[in-house]
């Protein structure tokens, strides 16, 4: 079985600081992970993935994240942060093929001018 | 192409009645999911559909909800009687069936029950 933890619920940066949002998980098999974003009375969408291969993958609005299989971690990070950022983050872990997701707790990012 | 649509947006009925929220999943997409979302919380799933076959509807509690698949496309989540405690945001999810490419979100249905 796989889950996930989210360290901080809550997370405030200023504009153009650094984002780090952590995610560790844990799973029986080689997982897949994901991390989503959800503005405000909206559904998720999705941020960046790493199924296999490359352990740091970029995916939109310049958020990377890397997969550090010896820690257990998918940490989400962004180098400068925009105010457009702000919204609630998701990670997420698979167990593969036909496995249905995990979703974590969340981390609502709030950003200062 | 459309991404997933689900209706209504927004739902506010009374307890003990009932209530059906409607989800099209994307063309092609063969893995179908209902997930709750309880504020301030991350999605739980609620059932998984390949195809019309619900495959994993462990979590689904059967004694006032039930869902269907007809055909295999669009999908039917109900709640009968609703409670108080249903009050959620119930977002629905389609796949490739693989995964690999995460998961497509609508936007959900905001029910409030008073």
């Amino acid at each position: 079985a796989q889950s996930v933890t989210q360290l901080g619920s809550h997370v405030s940066v200023s504009e153009g600081a650094l984002v780090l949002l952590r995610c560790n998980y844990s799973s029986s098999v080689p997982p897949y992970l994901f991390w989503y974003v959800q503005y405000p009375n909206q559904g998720l969408q999705l941020l960046l993935k790493y199924t296999t291969g490359a352990t740091l993958v970029k995916g939109i609005n310049g958020f990377e994240a890397e997969f550090k299989k010896s820690e257990t971690s998918f940490h989400l990070t962004k180098p400068s942060a925009h105010m457009s950022d702000a919204a609630e983050y998701f990670c997420a872990v698979s167990g593969g093929y036909g496995q249905n997701f995990v979703f974590g707790p969340g981390t609502r990012l709030s950003v200062l001018p | 192409e459309a991404g997933v649509v689900q209706s209504p947006r927004y739902k506010i009925i009374e307890k003990k009645q009932p209530v059906a929220f409607w989800c099209n999943p994307i063309s092609g997409h063969n893995t179908l999911y209902w997930y709750l979302q309880n504020l301030g919380q991350g999605p739980e799933l609620l059932i998984r559909y390949e195809n019309e076959e619900a495959v994993d509807d462990s979590q689904l509690p059967k004694d006032r909800f039930s869902a269907e698949r007809l055909k295999g496309v669009d999908s039917t989540l109900k709640i009968q009687p609703a409670e108080l405690g249903d009050s959620a945001v119930y977002l629905c999810a389609s796949s490739s069936g693989t995964g690999r490419d995460g998961y497509t979100f609508g936007s959900g249905t905001r029910l409030t029950v008073v």
